[in-house]
């Protein structure tokens, strides 16, 4: 499976700044994704990255918000837009292949203070 | 009714106990099906895929019931390293693309 480096893995920022968020995989994929782990819960898709074209969206995440990018088939960024403490959160990348599961980059714990 | 509910746990359970879990999912149409494990702190790890004959892997049995719409993992002869959450993952309708990710149990083992 792919090895995926995500970065940064933590940071601690202002609230009404924004974080932008990299992953970098080691190989080239089909799909990449954006999730949000809250404390204590499950992982929430935010969106699924779409290569050389926009992001598709879930439910309650809105591209003004959560600004994604994969200019190509290994990169993709995360923004997170004028934040504030709900945002608080890890945010994990992931992305499938053709011939394997899921795998995740090592997340970024986020605090807006 | 959530798309994919679990167990709530925890489950405390001593070394060497068999311990199950148990996972549903509402849709019907879903074909790809897997667990996932977590660790404190990391990110979510591929433990198995789940298929409808049932596959083992190891200490680890998984079977897939599409009648009820189940899921379920065996751990066998559980060790220390077992600890963690356990994360049950289920296809967007028939999409192998999208998945949704169920609360997770958390399993302790204890010595």
């Amino acid at each position: 499976s792919a090895v995926i480096s995500q970065k940064p893995s933590r940071d601690i920022c202002q609230r009404g700044t924004s974080l932008t968020i990299q992953c970098q995989v080691d190989s080239q994929v089909t799909m990449m994704f954006w999730y949000r782990q809250q404390p204590g819960q499950s992982l929430t898709l935010i969106a699924t990255a779409n290569q050389g074209s926009e992001a598709t969206y879930e439910s309650g995440f809105v591209i003004d918000k959560f600004p994604i990018s994969r200019p190509n088939l290994t990169f993709s960024t995360l923004t997170v837009s004028n934040m504030s403490p709900e945002d608080s959160s890890i945010y994990l990348c992931s992305a499938r292949g053709a011939n394997y599961g899921y795998t995740f980059g090592s997340g970024t714990r986020l605090t807006v203070v | 009714r959530k798309e994919v509910e679990q167990d709530p746990g925890p489950f405390n359970v001593p070394e060497g106990a068999t311990v199950a879990f148990n996972c549903t999912y509402s849709n019907s149409a879903s074909q790809s099906f897997f667990w996932y494990r977590q660790d404190c702190r990391k990110e979510p790890k591929l433990l198995m895929s789940v298929y409808s004959s049932g596959n083992e892997d190891g200490r680890f049995t998984a079977q897939l019931n599409r009648a009820s719409q189940y899921i379920s993992l065996l751990i066998r002869d559980s060790k220390l390293s077992d600890s963690a959450t356990y994360l049950c993952v289920v296809g967007v309708g028939t999409s192998y693309d999208k998945v949704i990710f169920g609360p997770g149990t958390s399993l302790s083992v204890i010595p």
